[in-house]
């Protein structure tokens, strides 16, 4: 099943946050965050284990919560190369190796 | 410079033909995957596999088929029993071990059924 993102879609003026919410229905191991361009191919933000763990972007931070199945994408200062659909994917079982995504958050950041 | 690879960018197919989505990985990688991309969906997957000679399908595997004969190949199928194949498709990779290790995406091919 689906996680579930919101909002759908943001628009934001340069240096302002945003918090993009990922939200399952289902236990969860990891959660996966990438980014994509109009056209192009997702890239890869950040992951978020069970149990604290994490790996990513210096600039790009995240948490997430267990016990909610959630995950929450924070940008802070945003900046106009920051527009772009983010997905979150999430892996309910260690060895799995299968991501579920979302269907996206559009950001759009404008000058 | 290792990475995926997948051609043609763009594909143009008449209705009821077979086509064949070629995905080439020099990562190392074991474990394969293909997405389908429509506009407001998110990415779903069709199939994957772990390891040469074995896949598994994913949640929208009707109408397609693939083949897993080298570790660096995962060619899609996309078959006339596929009722509306207009899409983007994703072909990514991964290294197996442990789910701390990143999916990497190709640039993708936007087949038009027409």
């Amino acid at each position: 099943q689906q996680p579930v993102q919101s909002p759908q879609a943001v628009i934001l003026r340069e240096g302002e946050d945003a918090v993009i919410n990922c939200s399952s229905s289902k236990a969860l191991y990891s959660v996966h965050w990438y980014r994509q361009k109009h056209g192009e191919a997702p890239v890869f933000l950040m992951i978020l284990l069970k149990g604290g763990e994490q790996k990513g972007h210096e600039k790009i931070s995240a948490s997430f919560n267990e016990k909610k199945q959630q995950s929450s994408l924070y940008l802070t200062a945003s900046q106009l190369s920051y527009s772009g659909t983010y997905f979150c994917g999430t892996d309910s079982g260690a060895g799995s190796y299968q991501l579920t995504f979302g269907k996206g958050t559009k950001l759009s950041v404008i000058p | 410079d290792g990475g995926i690879t997948q051609s043609p960018k763009y594909l143009f197919r008449k209705e009821g033909q077979n086509v064949t989505l070629s995905c080439e990985q020099n990562l190392n990688h074991d474990a394969m995957y293909w997405y389908r991309q429509d506009p407001g969906q998110g990415l779903r997957l069709i199939y994957y596999s772990q390891i040469v000679n074995d896949f598994q399908k994913g949640d929208i595997a009707e109408g397609y088929s693939v083949s897993r004969e080298k570790k660096e190949s995962f060619p899609l199928t996309v078959t006339s029993a596929q009722k509306n194949p207009t899409a983007f498709y994703l072909c990514a990779s991964r290294l197996a071990g442990g789910t701390y290790n990143e999916q990497f995406f190709g640039p993708g091919t936007r087949l038009t059924v027409l």
